[in-house]
Protein backbone atom coordinates (compact mmCIF):
# COMPACT_ATOMS: atom_id res chain seq x y z
CA UNK A 1 0.00 0.00 0.00
CA UNK A 2 1.04 3.63 0.33
CA UNK A 3 3.56 4.47 2.96
CA UNK A 4 6.91 6.88 3.17
CA UNK A 5 9.71 5.40 5.22
CA UNK A 6 12.19 7.44 6.93
CA UNK A 7 15.37 6.89 8.77
CA UNK A 8 16.93 7.25 11.20
CA UNK A 9 13.98 7.97 14.01
CA UNK A 10 16.50 9.66 16.08
CA UNK A 11 20.06 11.56 14.98
CA UNK A 12 22.17 13.83 17.37
CA UNK A 13 25.29 15.78 15.58
CA UNK A 14 27.63 18.30 17.31
CA UNK A 15 27.06 21.77 15.94
CA UNK A 16 28.30 22.97 12.86
CA UNK A 17 28.70 19.38 11.66
CA UNK A 18 25.53 18.36 8.66
CA UNK A 19 22.69 15.84 9.52
CA UNK A 20 21.03 13.60 6.35
CA UNK A 21 17.66 12.47 6.84
CA UNK A 22 16.47 9.57 4.37
CA UNK A 23 13.52 9.15 3.00
CA UNK A 24 11.58 6.24 0.84
CA UNK A 25 8.68 5.78 -1.08
CA UNK A 26 6.17 3.06 -2.41
CA UNK A 27 3.97 5.38 -5.36
CA UNK A 28 6.05 5.33 -8.60
CA UNK A 29 3.97 8.49 -9.46
CA UNK A 30 4.78 10.69 -6.96
CA UNK A 31 5.70 13.24 -8.12
CA UNK A 32 5.98 16.14 -4.91
CA UNK A 33 7.88 15.65 -1.87
CA UNK A 34 7.84 18.22 0.58
CA UNK A 35 9.82 18.46 3.68
CA UNK A 36 8.42 19.94 7.23
CA UNK A 37 9.88 21.07 10.62
CA UNK A 38 8.10 21.04 13.52
CA UNK A 39 9.46 22.33 16.61
CA UNK A 40 7.79 20.98 19.81
CA UNK A 41 4.32 21.51 20.56
CA UNK A 42 4.74 24.04 17.70
CA UNK A 43 2.90 23.34 13.76
CA UNK A 44 4.29 21.21 11.24
CA UNK A 45 6.27 24.13 8.83
CA UNK A 46 7.28 23.49 4.97
CA UNK A 47 11.08 24.01 5.10
CA UNK A 48 11.45 22.80 1.24
CA UNK A 49 9.85 20.89 -1.14
CA UNK A 50 10.47 19.12 -4.62
CA UNK A 51 8.89 18.25 -7.75
CA UNK A 52 10.02 15.24 -9.61
CA UNK A 53 11.24 17.08 -12.68
CA UNK A 54 14.40 18.02 -10.77
CA UNK A 55 17.06 16.29 -9.13
CA UNK A 56 18.34 18.09 -6.57
CA UNK A 57 17.05 21.76 -4.72
CA UNK A 58 19.00 24.04 -2.11
CA UNK A 59 18.25 27.07 0.22
CA UNK A 60 20.78 28.16 2.42
CA UNK A 61 22.20 25.08 4.75
CA UNK A 62 18.90 23.09 3.60
CA UNK A 63 19.16 20.70 0.31
CA UNK A 64 16.72 17.82 -0.69
CA UNK A 65 18.04 15.23 -3.11
CA UNK A 66 16.24 12.96 -5.09
CA UNK A 67 16.36 9.41 -7.15
CA UNK A 68 13.05 8.71 -9.02
CA UNK A 69 14.49 5.67 -10.30
CA UNK A 70 15.29 4.50 -6.51
CA UNK A 71 12.06 6.08 -5.18
CA UNK A 72 13.79 7.82 -2.33
CA UNK A 73 14.53 11.76 -1.54
CA UNK A 74 16.86 13.16 1.05
CA UNK A 75 17.21 16.04 3.12
CA UNK A 76 20.39 17.63 3.91
CA UNK A 77 21.63 20.10 6.53
CA UNK A 78 24.76 21.73 6.76
CA UNK A 79 26.54 23.57 9.45
CA UNK A 80 23.94 22.77 12.04
CA UNK A 81 22.75 24.96 14.44
CA UNK A 82 21.07 24.92 17.73
CA UNK A 83 17.86 26.03 16.57
CA UNK A 84 17.84 23.06 13.94
CA UNK A 85 16.46 20.98 17.16
CA UNK A 86 13.41 19.74 15.73
CA UNK A 87 11.54 16.46 14.92
CA UNK A 88 11.36 16.72 10.41
CA UNK A 89 9.07 14.45 8.31
CA UNK A 90 9.14 14.20 4.92
CA UNK A 91 6.40 13.44 2.92
CA UNK A 92 5.29 12.14 -0.57
CA UNK A 93 2.35 12.61 -2.80
CA UNK A 94 0.05 10.28 -3.83
CA UNK A 95 -1.88 9.69 -7.10
CA UNK A 96 -5.15 10.61 -6.13
CA UNK A 97 -8.41 12.59 -6.97
CA UNK A 98 -7.36 15.12 -4.24
CA UNK A 99 -3.66 16.73 -3.20
CA UNK A 100 -2.84 13.41 -0.56
CA UNK A 101 0.31 13.55 0.85
CA UNK A 102 1.55 10.71 2.90
CA UNK A 103 4.05 11.13 5.79
CA UNK A 104 6.91 9.56 7.30
CA UNK A 105 7.32 9.14 10.95
CA UNK A 106 9.85 11.58 11.25
CA UNK A 107 12.93 12.34 12.61
CA UNK A 108 14.05 13.38 15.59
CA UNK A 109 17.27 15.55 14.78
CA UNK A 110 18.91 17.37 18.00
CA UNK A 111 22.03 19.67 17.51
CA UNK A 112 24.56 19.28 20.40
CA UNK A 113 26.16 22.78 20.97
CA UNK B 1 1.55 30.37 9.23
CA UNK B 2 -1.31 32.91 11.33
CA UNK B 3 -3.44 32.21 8.55
CA UNK B 4 -4.82 29.23 10.19
CA UNK B 5 -6.10 29.34 13.65
CA UNK B 6 -6.98 26.21 15.66
CA UNK B 7 -9.15 26.20 18.78
CA UNK B 8 -9.26 25.36 21.34
CA UNK B 9 -5.16 24.58 22.32
CA UNK B 10 -5.96 21.99 24.89
CA UNK B 11 -9.41 20.30 25.50
CA UNK B 12 -10.59 17.21 27.91
CA UNK B 13 -13.24 14.82 26.64
CA UNK B 14 -15.53 12.79 29.95
CA UNK B 15 -16.37 9.25 28.47
CA UNK B 16 -19.29 9.18 26.35
CA UNK B 17 -19.03 13.35 25.17
CA UNK B 18 -18.78 14.81 21.67
CA UNK B 19 -16.02 17.47 21.67
CA UNK B 20 -15.93 19.63 18.38
CA UNK B 21 -12.45 21.29 17.10
CA UNK B 22 -12.24 24.26 15.68
CA UNK B 23 -10.01 25.44 12.53
CA UNK B 24 -10.65 28.48 10.60
CA UNK B 25 -8.15 29.57 8.00
CA UNK B 26 -7.92 33.28 6.07
CA UNK B 27 -5.82 32.48 3.30
CA UNK B 28 -8.45 31.68 0.94
CA UNK B 29 -7.85 28.29 0.52
CA UNK B 30 -10.46 25.59 -1.26
CA UNK B 31 -8.85 22.44 0.29
CA UNK B 32 -8.87 22.13 4.18
CA UNK B 33 -7.41 18.59 6.35
CA UNK B 34 -7.49 17.23 9.28
CA UNK B 35 -4.87 15.12 10.82
CA UNK B 36 -4.21 13.15 13.69
CA UNK B 37 -0.81 12.81 15.28
CA UNK B 38 0.52 10.29 17.78
CA UNK B 39 3.95 9.93 19.60
CA UNK B 40 6.57 8.45 16.79
CA UNK B 41 4.35 8.81 14.34
CA UNK B 42 3.25 10.54 11.18
CA UNK B 43 0.69 12.83 10.48
CA UNK B 44 -2.40 10.38 9.37
CA UNK B 45 -5.49 11.67 7.12
CA UNK B 46 -9.19 12.04 8.70
CA UNK B 47 -11.11 14.12 6.69
CA UNK B 48 -10.44 16.37 3.76
CA UNK B 49 -12.57 19.12 2.14
CA UNK B 50 -11.84 19.87 -0.94
CA UNK B 51 -14.74 22.73 -1.78
CA UNK B 52 -17.81 24.03 0.52
CA UNK B 53 -20.49 21.62 1.48
CA UNK B 54 -17.79 18.57 0.11
CA UNK B 55 -16.16 16.49 2.38
CA UNK B 56 -14.34 13.02 2.13
CA UNK B 57 -13.13 10.50 4.82
CA UNK B 58 -9.09 9.62 5.17
CA UNK B 59 -7.54 7.00 6.34
CA UNK B 60 -8.94 6.72 9.90
CA UNK B 61 -12.51 8.43 9.75
CA UNK B 62 -14.01 6.11 12.29
CA UNK B 63 -15.21 8.07 15.07
CA UNK B 64 -15.29 11.30 13.41
CA UNK B 65 -17.23 13.80 11.93
CA UNK B 66 -16.69 17.45 10.07
CA UNK B 67 -18.67 20.18 8.19
CA UNK B 68 -17.87 22.37 5.40
CA UNK B 69 -20.63 25.17 5.74
CA UNK B 70 -17.92 27.88 4.93
CA UNK B 71 -14.90 28.48 2.91
CA UNK B 72 -13.18 29.29 5.85
CA UNK B 73 -14.16 27.23 8.82
CA UNK B 74 -13.84 22.92 8.70
CA UNK B 75 -14.66 21.96 12.50
CA UNK B 76 -13.93 18.18 13.41
CA UNK B 77 -16.27 16.22 16.01
CA UNK B 78 -14.68 13.93 18.07
CA UNK B 79 -17.46 11.07 18.78
CA UNK B 80 -17.91 9.24 21.64
CA UNK B 81 -17.30 6.40 19.44
CA UNK B 82 -13.67 7.46 18.97
CA UNK B 83 -12.23 4.91 22.19
CA UNK B 84 -8.90 6.16 21.62
CA UNK B 85 -9.02 9.74 21.15
CA UNK B 86 -5.97 11.56 22.90
CA UNK B 87 -3.82 12.90 20.17
CA UNK B 88 -2.61 16.33 18.72
CA UNK B 89 -4.78 17.61 16.28
CA UNK B 90 -3.49 19.11 13.33
CA UNK B 91 -5.75 21.13 10.78
CA UNK B 92 -4.07 22.53 7.51
CA UNK B 93 -5.13 24.10 4.03
CA UNK B 94 -3.85 24.31 0.68
CA UNK B 95 -4.32 26.33 -2.25
CA UNK B 96 -6.15 25.03 -5.36
CA UNK B 97 -3.94 23.27 -8.18
CA UNK B 98 -1.53 19.97 -8.21
CA UNK B 99 0.99 19.50 -5.89
CA UNK B 100 0.41 22.63 -3.30
CA UNK B 101 1.98 22.66 0.02
CA UNK B 102 -0.10 22.51 2.71
CA UNK B 103 -0.26 25.32 5.84
CA UNK B 104 -0.83 24.01 8.82
CA UNK B 105 -2.04 25.58 12.24
CA UNK B 106 -0.93 25.53 15.19
CA UNK B 107 -3.05 22.43 16.65
CA UNK B 108 -5.21 20.99 19.41
CA UNK B 109 -4.28 18.70 22.04
CA UNK B 110 -6.82 16.74 23.30
CA UNK B 111 -6.81 14.33 26.80
CA UNK B 112 -9.37 12.27 28.17
CA UNK B 113 -10.59 12.88 31.98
Amino acid sequence: GENVEQHPSTLSVQEGDSAVIKCTYSDSASNYFPWYKQELGKRPQLIIDIRSNVGEKKDQRIAVTLNKTAKHFSLHITETQPEDSAVYFCAASMKTSYDKVIFGPGTSLSVIP
Amino acid sequence: DGGITQSPKYLFRKEGQNVTLSCEQNLNHDAMYWYRQDPGQGLRLIYYSQIVNDFQKGDIAEGYSVSREKKESFPLTVTSAQKNPTAFYLCASSSPGTNQPQHFGDGTRLSIL
